[in-house]
Formats: structure tokens, sequence, C-alpha cells
């Protein structure tokens, strides 16, 4: 399968610990989306990246968060000290600029539970 | 913030009607696109119109866009009930081809019954 992969598919985890996820995108697709789904909503963007470039970071995305993309190819998303608010799903996206007009493919998501 | 406004926010039809599902926007776009999402899963893209078209069909979906009222319509033809999910409009704000994030809407969740 060459889809976008996200890992892991579900984290649990207490208030205040940290947690890592995971994205693998479409292997030629130079930029890569994080956004992120709370119940009954659309995605929100948070983050994107074009090569290991961080363009663009939403407000959404406080100190407690942050992303890398250091080759160019995955990236991680870092929660620090985690609070309930944080529980959503997490979704990554790639897509190739240039091409199909910012069609961006989706991963399966990451759904985060803080208990 | 969210710019789409979609509507309605829930519709129920059975199998074999035509489903049609409203999004409305604010501010000008380069494309707008409609995705797919099964319950916890992730988004499918389903069609992708741009700003200077005005109509779009892609097999049992058609597409519409006005952008002086800024808003897009999304008709499902002959709903099946493999059709039952949630259907969200996302505008790409930016000029040319250069875009980066997508502005999604709230989604209308969509059940086509047997």
């Amino acid at each position: 399968d060459t889809g976008v992969s996200q890992d892991p598919r579900h984290k649990i985890t207490k208030r205040g610990q940290n947690v890592t996820f995971r994205c693998d995108p479409i292997s030629e697709h130079n930029r890569l989306y994080w956004y992120r789904q709370t119940l009954g909503q659309g995605p929100e963007f948070l983050t994107y990246f074009q090569n290991e470039a961080q363009l663009e970071k939403s407000r959404l995305l406080s100190d407690r968060f942050s992303a890398e993309r250091p080759k160019g190819s995955f990236s991680t998303l870092e929660i620090q000290r985690t609070e309930q608010g944080d529980s959503a799903m997490y979704l990554c996206a790639s897509s190739l600029v240039g091409l199909r007009y910012n069609e961006q493919f989706f991963g399966p998501g990451t759904r985060l539970t803080v208990l | 913030s969210q710019q789409g406004e979609e509507d309605p926010q829930a519709l129920s039809i059975q199998e074999g009607e035509n489903a049609t599902m409203n999004c409305s926007y604010k501010t000008s776009i380069n494309n707008l696109q409609w995705y797919r999402q099964n319950s916890g899963r992730g988004l499918v893209h389903l069609i992708l119109i741009r700003s200077n078209e005005r109509e779009k069909h892609s097999g049992r979906l058609r597409v519409t866009l006005d952008t002086s009222k800024k808003s897009s319509s999304l008709l499902i033809t002959a709903s099946r009930a493999a059709d039952t999910a949630s259907y969200f409009c996302a505008t790409d704000p930016h000029l040319g081809n250069q875009g980066g994030k997508l502005i999604f809407g709230q989604g209308t969740e969509l059940s086509v019954k047997p």
C-alpha cells in the first residue's frame, strides 16, 4: 500500500504525559500536513511542511506541540504535558505541489485519548 | 477557525434517492474540494472544482460552485447504503497552484437506509 500511513492508530495516555505520532506520506509528495479533528467537527489545520521546511503553523499549535520533518520524508508530531482538551483525531495528509491543484491525500489518523 | 458552513448537518434518505449537501464559505478561493469520511477513518478525496468552473461531474457525483454567492453543492444520485458517511467541503484560499492548508466545513452526516 503506497498511501499515507500513521502510527499509532490509537493512543491512550494520562494527563501530563508526552506523546509522539508519526506520519509517512506518499513517497513522491513534497508537502505534508497535520490536522486535528474533534468529534462532530471538520478537520482543523495545525501545520504543514514543504520538504523539511515548516511553512505555516496555526494558532492552535501551542508551545506544547512540536512537529518535525527532518529529512523531508516522514514527520513526527509531539505533544508535551498532554491535557484532556488534546483528545482528538490527529490526521496527516500529503500532496505534491504543482500537481492536481492541492488535492490532499489523508492517512487513517491517530486517535488520542487523554485521561 | 473553520471557514465553511455545511447544510444540513445531518441527512437521512432511502437507498435510491438523491442526496444534496450545501457548503458556504467566506473568503475568495482557488478551488473547493469535497471529501468523505467513514466513521472513525481518514478522509477520502471525492472531487475538486476550480474557482473558474461552475459544475463538475464524477460518476454519481455532481458538484456546483457559485463564487458570487460563495457556495457549493454536492449531489449524490441514486444513493446506496455504502454512501453512508460524513461529507466535508474544504476550500483552498491560495492563489495559483501553490496551495497550502485546506479549510474545512463542519460536515454533513449522511445516512442511507437500505
